[in-house]
């Protein structure tokens, strides 16, 4: 069964650090593209930054760029994503997303859960 | 940044009715590079439409898509009970950022 499952969510303080993981099965991790997607609390959904099977590709939208990092561990069939200086706005349900082939330009066909990161002091 | 419009924010139906659900790009999309997804509540997205008319692996065939240019279109043959959800399109033609339209949320009358 292809599954994605993130975990690293917390509470943390404007300025703080977090590490979200996505670890996934079911499928050959290092052929396709993963991607971050979040969600504030009751919004839409938001692309945050793809990676490409590889890594050597990655990409994000301006409002995290220099803030964070998305990398991944093709051995460990894991997603990360660091995130550095957070802010209130930085709020949400974060999931990681599988893309239906390698290359940004990607629809996503299988989603994780979800984990909640909220920052508040 | 491509900007996609959907319309209407609410739709509110009765079972077996046709559902119509809009999406506008700001400028124009392949048609190759259009998605939908529904999510319902509590729940992850999920994938529906890929290639704007491309049904994703074991989505019912009531659901269908449609469009070229800057007008997309996801309709709902019969609506179900269980389609309640709210669904957004997604644009992955152009550079980055990606992105997503603000969503249609379909209620049962």
């Amino acid at each position: 069964e292809v599954q994605l499952v993130e975990s690293g969510g917390a509470l943390v303080q404007p300025g703080g650090s977090l590490r979200l993981s996505c670890a996934a099965s079911g499928f050959t991790f290092s052929s396709y593209t993963m991607t971050w997607v979040r969600q504030a609390p009751g919004k839409g959904l938001e692309w945050v930054a793809p990676i490409s099977g590889s890594g050597d590709s990655a990409y994000y939208v301006d409002s995290v760029k220099g803030r964070f990092t998305i990398s991944r561990d093709n051995s460990k069939n894991t997603l990360y994503l660091q995130m550095n200086s957070l802010r209130a706005e930085d709020t949400a349900v974060y999931y990681c997303a599988k893309g239906r082939r390698d290359g940004y330009k990607n629809d996503l066909d299988i989603w994780g859960r979800g984990t909640m990161v909220t920052v508040s002091s | 940044e491509i900007v996609l419009t959907q319309s209407p924010d609410t739709l509110s139906l009765s079972p077996g009715e046709r559902a119509t659900l809009s999406c506008r790009a700001s400028q124009s999309v392949s048609s190759s590079y259009l998605a939908w997804y529904q999510q319902k509540p509590g729940q992850a997205p999920r994938l529906l439409i890929y290639g704007s008319s491309n049904r994703a692996t074991g989505i019912p065939d009531r659901f269908s898509g449609s469009g070229s240019g800057t007008d997309f279109t996801l309709t709902i043959s019969r609506l179900e009970p269980e389609d309640i959800a709210v669904y957004y399109c997604q644009q992955y033609a152009s550079s980055p950022p990606l992105t997503f339209g603000g969503g249609t949320k379909v209620e049962i009358k």
